[in-house]
């Protein structure tokens, strides 16, 4: 029930771009993306409650196809704040579960 | 406070030792979730109130845990008889139903 996040890890230049996906084997109802750096708690970035919305806040954009149950978070010319490790979390019904992916490990380096 | 308060924020214990893990959410938020993180490792879903009931317990990994909620507020996870498998940081989220969730910075518990 758990979504699956790929890539494990992605290691960018500062300016390069990236995508994360996420899969579930369930009918999705939303998708939550977060933001975790080391040692600190993770942190909303975006929700997306409607199959095919895209939603985005600066150069952090997040797609949701609700047919394939799939979202990808794309990350236009990285920052080296962008670094850390980067959770979808999915939930269905009424929210009785809510599951994060094994998460996905971003390095920007200079 | 204005955000997700959770206590201790490290807490050490001799194997066998039972402990209690406390939550504060964010005034308001129905939502609350327990989650554990091992080292370098994902989240774990361990248990889901909405207000004090618990209507899914499955994530729980041992008759050891369990929690409850009161007041629809403050929740505190009990662990008994402690293993060195337990040892983990154990987040705390709140949310409104369906919105964003609000992570608490964690207890850091080992078991020695």
């Amino acid at each position: 029930q758990q979504p699956v996040q790929s890539p494990q890890a992605v290691i960018l230049r500062e300016g390069e771009d990236a995508v994360i996906n996420c899969s579930s084997s369930k009918a999705l109802y939303s998708v939550h993306w977060y933001r975790q750096k080391h040692g600190e708690a993770p942190v909303f970035l975006m929700i997306l409650l409607k199959g095919g919305e895209q939603k985005g806040h600066e150069k952090i954009s997040a797609s949701f196809n609700e047919k394939k149950q799939q979202s990808s978070l794309y990350l236009t010319a990285s920052q080296l704040s962008y670094s850390g490790t980067y959770f979808c979390g999915t939930g269905w019904g009424n929210f009785n579960k809510f599951y994060f992916g094994s998460g996905t490990k971003l390095n920007v380096k200079p | 406070g204005a955000g997700v308060s959770q206590s201790p924020s490290n807490k050490v214990t001799e194997k066998g030792k039972d402990v209690e893990l406390r939550c504060d959410p964010i005034s308001g938020h129905t939502a609350l979730y327990w989650y554990r993180q091992s080292l370098g490792q994902g989240l774990e879903f361990l248990i889901y109130f909405q207000g004090n009931s618990a209507p899914d317990k499955s994530g729980l990994p041992s008759d050891r845990f369990s929690a409850e909620r009161t007041g629809g507020s403050v929740s505190t996870l009990t662990i008994q008889r402690t293993q060195q498998e337990d040892s983990a940081v154990y987040l705390c989220a709140s949310s409104l139903v369906g919105a964003e969730a609000f992570f608490g910075q964690g207890t850091r518990l080992t078991v020695v």
